[in-house]
């Protein structure tokens, strides 16, 4: 069966820091992957996804990346974090077709940005 | 284009009904619904296909009006474990068929009461 990690679950960065957040998910092959954040009593903001290695869409210009050096694995990151970046972070991974998928997410990454 | 979901919260007794909208300005591809307890990561529950097929969850039914491009999700006879914020996502096609991702509206709290 397929499972997702994520990591850290919790985080608590000073302003200005960099940020490194992992995903990875395990028994399938070529999934579409899905960074998302979800601020305190809101809804879940699409950030990037990528339907391949390397491949990556941005949905809202800020200051954060994503990368895929892997297949089954998804970064998230940031040279230098806002206090504004703070929020619930998940994962989220689907079967690569063209949509019509069920999305499967991770138990998420809370950060908190001091 | 954010769905628009009502209402905005919701609390019933074990036992009761409930019907949770989502509405849209754009023609859809699908519709998917999640629930999300507080603090844990949203868990995929339907997903309602353009031409009618469904997908997913025994207890809990929906329905999609492609035509008034809008879902509603069905909650009978709930149960305490029913508590949570319910989302939809909904999925706009472009030229090619999907676009592989998902607009989530801001969410519906249900509260079920012993």
């Amino acid at each position: 069966s397929q499972t997702i990690h994520q990591w850290p679950a919790t985080l608590v960065q000073p302003v200005g820091s960099p940020l490194s957040l992992e995903c990875t998910v395990e028994g399938t092959s070529n999934p579409n992957l899905y960074w998302y954040r979800q601020a305190a009593g809101r809804g879940l903001q699409l950030l990037f996804y990528s339907v391949g290695i390397g491949q990556i869409s941005s949905e809202v210009p800020q200051n954060l990346s994503a990368s895929r050096p892997q297949d089954r694995q998804f970064i998230l990151s940031s040279k230098k974090l806002l206090l504004s970046d703070s929020g619930f972070y998940l994962c989220a991974w689907s079967v690569s077709l063209r949509g019509r998928q069920p999305q499967h997410f991770g138990d998420g990454t809370r950060l908190s940005i001091l | 284009q954010q769905p628009v979901q009502s209402p905005q919260a919701v609390i019933l007794r074990e036992g009761e009904d409930a019907v949770i909208n989502c509405s849209s300005s754009k023609a859809l591809y699908s519709v998917h619904w999640y629930r999300q307890k507080h603090g844990e990561a949203p868990v995929f529950l339907m997903i309602l296909l353009k031409g009618g097929e469904q997908k997913g969850h025994e207890k809990i039914s929906a329905s999609f009006n492609e035509k008034k491009q809008q879902s509603s999700l069905y909650l009978t006879a709930s149960q305490l474990s029913y508590s949570g914020t319910y989302f939809c996502g909904t999925e706009i096609p472009n030229s090619g068929g999907s676009n592989y991702k998902l607009t989530f509206g801001k969410g519906t709290l249900l509260t079920v009461n012993p």
